[in-house]
């Protein structure tokens, strides 16, 4: 099983700020990887896939980069809408989740 | 519009069984592989089971394994869960997911609101 583990646990950042979260795969998932942001009580959303591509509605604040074991979320400037709970998946080997990032304002 | 709405969850006792089902609209439903994703409270995101579009392979995590069955119902828009034998462990908020590109192990871009089954006495 591919184990991701994503960092920090918890970011706390102010609006207008740039969020930069992490993502390392146990092993190579080449660039089958794609964020997800939660809100509470909501269903997770996709932002990204394959590494770099923005999901259809997704602002161009939000980027994705990355390949192999390392990849970084990158929000660019901080919408008070954008405090919520990130989530990194892998599809290399079936799926797996990272355990999540929460962002919060400071 | 793409829709995807889950119900059939509930209290269930230890070793009892639920089948969930996950009702599709807005897209070519048998097109696409389905997964079934969890949530316990408080805690990550959980990949359960997936099934393709035809319904001729299902996939299912170790940690249900024998447990529960995916399957679908390409005529009725509608993909389902059946869950045995279930555990405390196993209480979650429950989504199906739709994927985007068609294949199973793949990014789920549309999600359901989710259905909470609860294992308890």
């Amino acid at each position: 099983e591919i184990v991701l583990t994503q960092s920090p646990a918890t970011l706390s950042l102010s609006p207008g700020e740039r969020a930069t979260l992490s993502c390392r795969a146990s092993q190579s998932v080449n660039s089958y990887l794609a964020w997800y942001q939660q809100k509470p009580g909501q269903a997770p959303r996709l932002l990204i896939y394959d590494a770099s591509n923005r999901a259809t509605g997704i602002p161009a604040r939000f980027s994705g980069s990355g390949s192999g074991t390392d990849f970084t979320l990158t929000i660019s400037s901080l919408e008070p809408e954008d405090f919520a709970v990130y989530y990194c998946q892998q599809r290399s080997n079936w799926i797996t989740f990272g355990q999540g990032t929460r962002l919060e304002i400071k | 519009e793409v829709q995807l709405l889950e119900s059939g969850g509930g209290l269930v006792q230890p070793g009892g069984s639920v089948r969930l089902s996950c009702a599709a609209s807005g897209f070519t439903f048998s097109s696409y592989g389905m997964n079934w994703v969890r949530q316990a409270p408080g805690k990550g995101l959980e990949w359960v089971s997936g099934i393709s579009g035809s319904g001729g392979s299902t996939y299912c995590a170790d940690s249900v394994k024998g447990r529960f069955t995916i399957s679908r119902d390409n005529s009725k828009n509608t993909l389902y869960l059946q869950m045995n034998s279930l555990r405390a462990e196993d209480t979650a908020v429950y989504y199906c997911a739709k994927m985007v590109f068609g294949v199973v192990f793949g990014y789920m871009d549309v999600w359901g609101k989710g259905t909470t089954v609860t294992v308890s006495s």
